[in-house]
């Protein structure tokens, strides 16, 4: 099965400012026919459902902020909040999609500072 | 309006069975990729398992904590996903979500990724 990692565990951004998560996948999510990487970002807010932010990597989901952004490629992807919002406090779980078990990473838990 | 409602859960004994479904609208059922995850309390995200549009081959893939207990089935003339839940274990209570991975055109967009969740299910196992 592939592992997925994330860092940080938790973290405190002020308002405006940058957030940055870290996704490590155990071996690569890039599938080579195609060139994409199957990796997703999910954002799921306290007793709500998770929802859909980035798949692909990097593709943005229909509606998604543009604050919201993924890169990366391989095994080591990146979610970055450009302008944190207090809307976005949230727990954020990255996902790969590449091989069955589609594993999700442990989330990373975002707070305002 | 896209929609996934989750029907079924319960609480159960170790050891029993349920059945938990999952009413969709809104989408090309037919073609969709339908998943099941869960959640434990106060925990992360876990996968269980997919089935496979129709145009896909309709096949499905479990997690290993699940397999050869889960079983995901459709009915794609009712757009309904079911999961059958057997030998149940006190370490399967969790919330059920139903999710989808919606076509256009037949193609899935995001290629797998989970595009629609339904507010989930509570499956509680205790004695």
């Amino acid at each position: 099965d592939i592992v997925m990692t994330q860092s940080p565990d938790s973290l405190a951004v002020s308002l405006g400012e940058r957030a940055t998560i870290n996704c490590k996948s155990s071996q690569s999510v890039l599938y080579s026919s195609n060139n994409k990487n199957y990796l997703a970002w999910y954002q799921q807010k306290p007793e709500q459902p998770p929802k859909l932010l980035i798949y692909w990597a990097s593709t943005r989901e229909s509606g998604v902020p543009d604050r919201f952004s993924g890169s990366g490629s391989g095994t080591d992807f990146t979610l970055t909040i450009s302008s944190l919002q207090a809307e976005d406090v949230a727990v954020y779980y990255c996902q790969q999609y590449y091989d069955p078990p589609h594993t999700f990473g442990p989330g990373t838990k975002v707070d305002i500072k | 309006e896209v929609q996934l409602v989750e029907s079924g859960g319960g609480l159960v004994k170790p050891g029993g069975s349920l059945r938990l479904s999952c009413a969709a609208s809104g989408f090309t059922f037919i073609n969709a990729w339908m998943s099941w995850v869960r959640q434990a309390p106060g925990k992360g995200l876990e996968w269980v398992g997919r089935f496979k549009g129709k145009t896909d081959g309709g096949t499905i893939d479990y997690a290993a904590p699940v397999k050869g207990r889960f079983t995901i089935s459709r009915d794609d003339s009712k757009n309904t996903l079911y999961l059958q839940v057997n030998s149940l274990k006190t370490e399967d209570t969790a919330v059920y979500y139903c999710t989808a991975s919606i076509t256009i055109s037949r193609v899935v967009i995001s290629g797998g990724a989970l595009d629609i969740w339904g507010q989930g299910t509570v499956v509680t196992v205790s004695s």
